[in-house]
Parts: structure tokens; sequence; C-alpha cells
């Protein structure tokens, strides 16, 4: 069964600092890996797409690594700011399948 | 572009009404989906639909129809409402040359 599990469930830091999210998967076969920010009371929005061949990704202050040996994830987050305080996606495409698998989310907050 | 579009934002049904959720996007996406979140868990697909006229089942279908006569429609009716459909539902569409789905602001279901 696929199944994508990510870590921590929550986590809370203060603003200007670095945060690392982590996801791991058990997919296949694999197509691509997305993290998705969800704002609270509103949809999922993505912030990266990784596919097998690529190792890291960034998106302004999100980099995004992928290792597909070991089938994981994480979503570096630097010099965080009041507007990361979301819940963040992990999720995974799987090939040949519309159905995607995804992860429960990490809910990150960030204080001043 | 309005992007995807969900309405209404809030529901409060009583057991056994039906009602449907209605789902639009102006970006021309042959593939289209449903999703429930509930806390503590990750997006479940209840359906989805990869063009006109086409529309299969996801991880959660039952207690759930669609039907796709429109690239730019997709609504999701409920056909009996149970307890166990209280749930915030996300509509989403994919753009296919990215691989990426856009969500919508989401719809709000109590069941009493």
């Amino acid at each position: 069964k696929n199944q994508v599990e990510q870590s921590p469930q929550s986590l809370i830091i203060l603003e200007g600092k670095n945060c690392t999210l982590q996801c791991n998967y058990t997919v296949s076969p694999f197509s691509n890996l997305r993290w998705y920010k969800q704002d609270t009371g509103r949809g999922p929005v993505s912030l990266t797409i990784m596919t097998f061949s690529e190792n890291t990704k960034s998106n302004g202050r999100y980099t995004a690594t992928l290792d597909a040996d070991t089938k994981q994830s994480s979503l570096h987050i630097t010099a965080s700011q009041l507007s990361d305080s979301a819940s963040y996606i992990c999720v995974v495409a799987s090939g040949g399948s519309y159905i995607p698998t995804f992860g429960r989310g990490t809910s990150l907050i960030v204080h001043p | 572009n309005a992007g995807v579009t969900q309405t209404p934002k809030f529901q409060v049904l009583k057991t056994g009404q039906s009602m449907t959720l209605q789902c639009a996007q102006d970006m021309n996406h042959e593939y289209m989906s449903w999703y429930r979140q509930d806390p503590g868990m990750g997006l479940r697909l209840i359906h989805y639909s990869v063009g006109a006229g086409i529309t299969d089942q996801g991880e959660v279908p039952n207690g759930y129809n669609v039907s796709r006569s429109t690239t730019e429609d997709f609504p999701l009716r409920l056909l009996s409402a149970a307890p166990s459909q209280t749930s915030v539902y996300f509509c989403a569409s994919r753009d296919d040359s990215t691989d990426t789905q856009y969500f919508g602001p989401g719809t709000r279901l109590t069941v009493l």
C-alpha cells in the first residue's frame, strides 16, 4: 500500500529561525513529489515539485530535497516569517495512477 | 482567471438530506477531482474526472456521486447526508503541462 509519512506532526519556531520538515514515502512506481502549503481555512497551494532525477529545488526561502534511493524528502524553510505559519503537505504521485498519496501534513507555527 | 471556485463556503445539513457542492474552473483543465479533509488525516480523494463525460472513483467514494457534463464544472452530490460526511471538501483541477493541482477555497460541511 502506498504511504506518505510526515514528521514532525507539529512544530513551533521563532521568527527568523530555520526549520526542516521531513517526508518519507513508500509509493511505487514513483512519478513525482510535491510540497504544498495550506494556510488555515484555505486550499493547498503548490510550493515545489520534484521528479526522480532532481535532488534539490528552491522556491524563494523554501528548498526541497529528494533522495529517491532512501525515498525521503525534506522541505527547508530559511529565515522564517510569521506568514509561514501553515500546514505543509507532502504528496507523492505514482506513475500510471490518477490517485496521488497525501501525507497528513506538518503544522508549523512561527512566533514573533 | 478566477481559478477554481466552490460554492457554498459553509453548509449545515440534517441527516438524510441531499445536496450538491458546486465546483468550477476557468483554466480549461481536463483533470478535476474532489477531496475531503478531516482533522488529523491527509486529503482523501473522493472522485475524479479526466475529462468531460468521464468520471472515476477515488479512495472514499461511498455516499457521493459526481458528473462531468462540461470541462468547466464538476459538481459533487451527497445522496443522503450522514454525520460521517462532516468534513471540509476541496475541489481541484490539474494543469497537465506542469502536473500542478490548483485547489479551490473549500466547503465546510456539517451534518447534524
